[in-house]
């Protein structure tokens, strides 16, 4: 079975910052990846996700993750975050027949 | 189209109560799912559906059961309620198992 491990808990940045949110997996296959965001009062949306191809995925509001697989890693990047960016982060894997939610980032942005 | 609806949007119970959180999508996605998010431990995965029809277990299925009788219903039902089971609950589908989840807007749910 699969395990996703989310480094940081809880980071605080100001606006331009730069953000790197690490997600580390254990699992022997091929595996499927996903970043997932969740602003405050809102559900769940998609960010980004990986399948194959390219290890270097862009997704929504200029964000991106690169999958390596030889440290079992797909680390969430931004090179300038905003105030807007403040939620919680979740990273995802899915090895065998479900995914597993990493126990996720809260990502606080200072105006 | 809506999505994914869930009901109710909260509600507090008192503990020994049965309760079923419904969840119902209208994207014809084959896979359903129920996580809990607590805080500090993430989301974590309560039972899924591959398919109409089949359903299986997560990582913390004790105490809720599902059904999946059609592609669109995935109610999560509480036998008993108890106090450990205060959460929020997030109902999610995905066209496949490896496909992008779509979440509904969560069950705030507390026992007393």
């Amino acid at each position: 079975a699969q395990s996703v491990s989310q480094h940081n808990h809880h980071v605080i940045l100001s606006e331009a910052a730069s953000l790197e949110l690490g997600c580390n997996y254990s699992y022997g296959g091929t595996v499927n990846l996903f970043w997932y965001v969740q602003y405050p009062g809102q559900h769940l949306q998609l960010l980004l996700k990986y399948f194959s191809g390219d290890p270097l995925v862009k997704g929504i509001k200029g964000f991106e993750a690169e999958f390596i697989k030889s440290k079992f890693s797909f680390n969430l990047r931004k090179p300038s975050v905003q105030w807007s960016d403040t939620a919680e982060y979740f990273c995802a894997v899915k090895g065998d027949d479900k995914i597993i939610f990493g126990k996720g980032t809260r990502l606080h942005i200072l105006p | 189209i809506a999505g994914i609806t869930q009901a109710p949007t909260s509600q507090i119970l008192a503990a020994g109560r049965r309760m079923t959180l419904r969840c119902t999508q209208d994207m014809r996605h084959n896979a359903m799912y129920w996580y809990r998010q607590d805080l500090g431990l993430g989301l974590r995965l309560i039972h899924y559906s591959n398919t109409a029809g089949t359903t299986g277990k997560g990582e913390v299925p004790d105490g809720y059961s599902v059904s999946r009788a059609n592609t669109d219903d995935f109610p999560l039902t509480l036998a008993s309620a108890v106090p450990s089971q205060t959460s929020v609950y997030f109902c999610a589908s995905s066209e496949t198992t490896i496909d992008t989840q779509y979440f509904g807007p969560g069950t705030r749910l507390t026992v007393l």
